[in-house]
């Protein structure tokens, strides 16, 4: 069974700066592939980044990036130069041999004027 | 390109009564369907998924039940709602677990 753990409730940031959510996984699976969600107050669920476990690089889009590391079983996303509509709920989520995505628990991030 | 709707936003319906929540994708074929509750800030619970017309898996047990009469149709209901089944329900598709998902813009129920 594939899990994931975000063992940050929340995560408080100063605009400008750059702040990493932390998110550690367990799978079984060869093949699988890392996710990162955003959802704002108004609740849609927004796709920001993947990474798979085949990838040597780590991915990024934008101002985030994946600090994928395999052998730790850890995919944290960085955020850089962190805005005011960076504020919102960060989910993590595992996909491999399944048709399911298994989320964590998520990390509530505010960010400070 | 594929877009997935879902409807209504807001929904306030008293207890005991049913409940149907729609959702649709444009744009592909024979999508992966699920449908997902959030409790006020609490992650979120799969609560069925379909790979398939007639192939819908339900993951946890309770009042709701859910069908996929098209192909890119996925519906979510309940004969008598309870109280407990307030929250916010989101469904969303994809071509696999391992790509991801896209979601609709949610349907927030509250049930009184």
């Amino acid at each position: 069974a594939q899990k994931i753990t975000q063992t940050q409730p929340g995560m408080f940031v100063q605009e400008k700066e750059a702040v990493t959510l932390d998110c550690t996984y367990d799978t079984s699976d060869q093949s699988y592939g890392l996710f990162w969600y955003k959802q704002p107050s108004s609740g849609e669920m927004i796709f920001l980044i993947y990474q798979g476990s085949y990838d040597e690089q780590n991915a990024t889009e934008g101002r985030y990036s994946l600090n994928f590391q395999k052998a730790r079983k850890s995919a944290n996303l960085v955020i850089s130069a962190s805005q005011l509509g960076d504020s919102a709920m960060y989910f993590c989520a595992i996909g491999g041999g399944s048709e399911k995505l298994v989320f964590g628990k998520g990390t509530k991030l505010t960010v400070n004027p | 390109s594929q877009t997935i709707h879902q409807w209504p936003a807001t929904l306030v319906q008293p207890v005991g009564s049913p409940l149907s929540l729609e959702c649709t994708v444009e744009g592909t074929s024979n999508p992966n369907l699920y449908w997902y509750r959030q409790a006020a800030g609490r992650g979120l619970q799969l609560l069925f998924y379909s790979i398939g017309i007639d192939q819908i898996s339900s993951e946890v047990p309770q009042n709701l039940s859910a069908s996929r009469p098209q192909d890119r149709q996925f519906i979510l209901s309940s004969k008598k709602l309870l109280l407990s089944d307030s929250g916010f329900y989101l469904c969303a598709w994809s071509v696999g677990g391992n790509y991801g998902y896209t979601f609709g813009s949610g349907t927030r129920l509250t049930v009184v």
